[in-house]
C-alpha cells in the first residue's frame, strides 16, 4: 500500500538557521503531495501541495518540490523564525477521493 | 465563516460507554474525513464522506461508525468505548477532491 516516511523529529534549530525536513514516499501510480503544519493545540493546515511531477510548491517562505524520480518531497525554508515551531506532516493521495496517508510528523522547535 | 468546528473539545470516557463527536462545517464542501492522531504515527483515516447520505470506510474503521444526514454535518460515534481509543480526533473537509483538507481544532478523547 501507499506510504510516507518522513525524518524523525524533533529537529532542533536557532533562529534565521536553514531547515530541510526530508519526506519519501511509496504509492501507485501518481499521488498528489502534501505538506500540512499543527501549531501546538491547533488543528492542522494546509502548508503547500504539488500534483505532479517537478511542481514546486511554496507558502510563507517554504519549498518543496516533487521529485517522481528519487519519490521525495522535501520541504525547506531558508531562515526560520521562531513563530514556525510546530510539527509538520507531508501527505499524499492517490485516489479520487482525497483520502490522505500521513507520514509521522515531525516536530520543529526554534530557538531565539 | 466558522470553517470546521468540532464538538466536544474534550472528554474523557469509561470502558464501554458510548458518544459521539460531532463535525460541521459551513463551507459546503461534499466531502468530509475523519482522522485520528496517535503520537508517532500521523493520522490515520477512520471513515470518510463524499456527499449527504454517503459514507465508505478508512484505514482504521474498526469500532467506530459515522452518518452524514446533512451535508454540513459528519458525526462519528462510538457504541463501546476502548481504552485503544484514547486519541485525538480530527475532522475536515474538501470542497473537491483529491484537494486541500481544511481540519477542525480537534477532539482529545481520553478512555479509562
Amino acid at each position: 500500500g501507499d506510504s510516507v516516511t518522513q525524518m524523525e523529529g524533533p529537529v532542533t534549530l536557532s533562529e534565521e538557521a536553514f531547515l530541510t525536513i526530508n519526506c519519501t514516499y511509496t504509492a501507485t501510480g501518481y499521488p498528489s503531495l502534501f505538506w500540512y503544519v499543527q501549531y501546538p493545540g491547533e488543528g492542522l493546515q494546509l502548508l503547500l501541495k504539488a500534483t505532479k511531477a517537478d511542481d514546486k510548491g511554496s507558502n510563507k517562505g517554504f519549498e518543496a518540490t516533487y521529485r517522481k524520480e528519487t519519490t521525495s518531497f522535501h520541504l525547506e525554508k531558508g531562515s526560520v523564525q521562531v513563530s514556525d515551531s510546530a510539527v509538520y506532516f507531508c501527505a499524499l493521495t492517490t485516489d479520487s477521493w482525497g483520502k490522505l496517508q500521513f507520514g509521522a510528523g515531525t516536530q520543529v522547535v526554534v530557538t531565539p | 465563516n466558522a470553517g470546521v468546528t468540532q464538538t466536544p473539545k474534550f472528554r474523557v470516557l469509561k470502558t464501554g460507554q458510548s458518544m459521539t463527536l460531532l463535525c460541521a462545517q459551513d463551507m459546503n464542501h461534499e466531502y468530509m474525513y475523519w482522522y485520528r492522531q496517535d503520537p508517532g504515527m500521523g493520522l490515520r483515516l477512520i471513515h470518510y464522506s463524499v456527499g449527504e447520505g454517503t459514507t465508505a470506510k478508512g484505514e482504521v474503521p474498526d469500532g467506530y461508525n459515522v452518518s452524514r444526514l446533512k451535508k454540513q454535518n459528519f458525526l462519528l460515534g462510538l457504541e463501546s468505548a476502548a481504552p485503544s481509543q484514547t486519541s485525538v480526533y480530527f475532522c475536515a473537509s474538501s470542497y473537491i477532491a483529491p484537494d486541500t483538507q481544511y481540519f477542525g481544532p480537534g477532539t482529545r478523547l481520553t478512555v479509562l
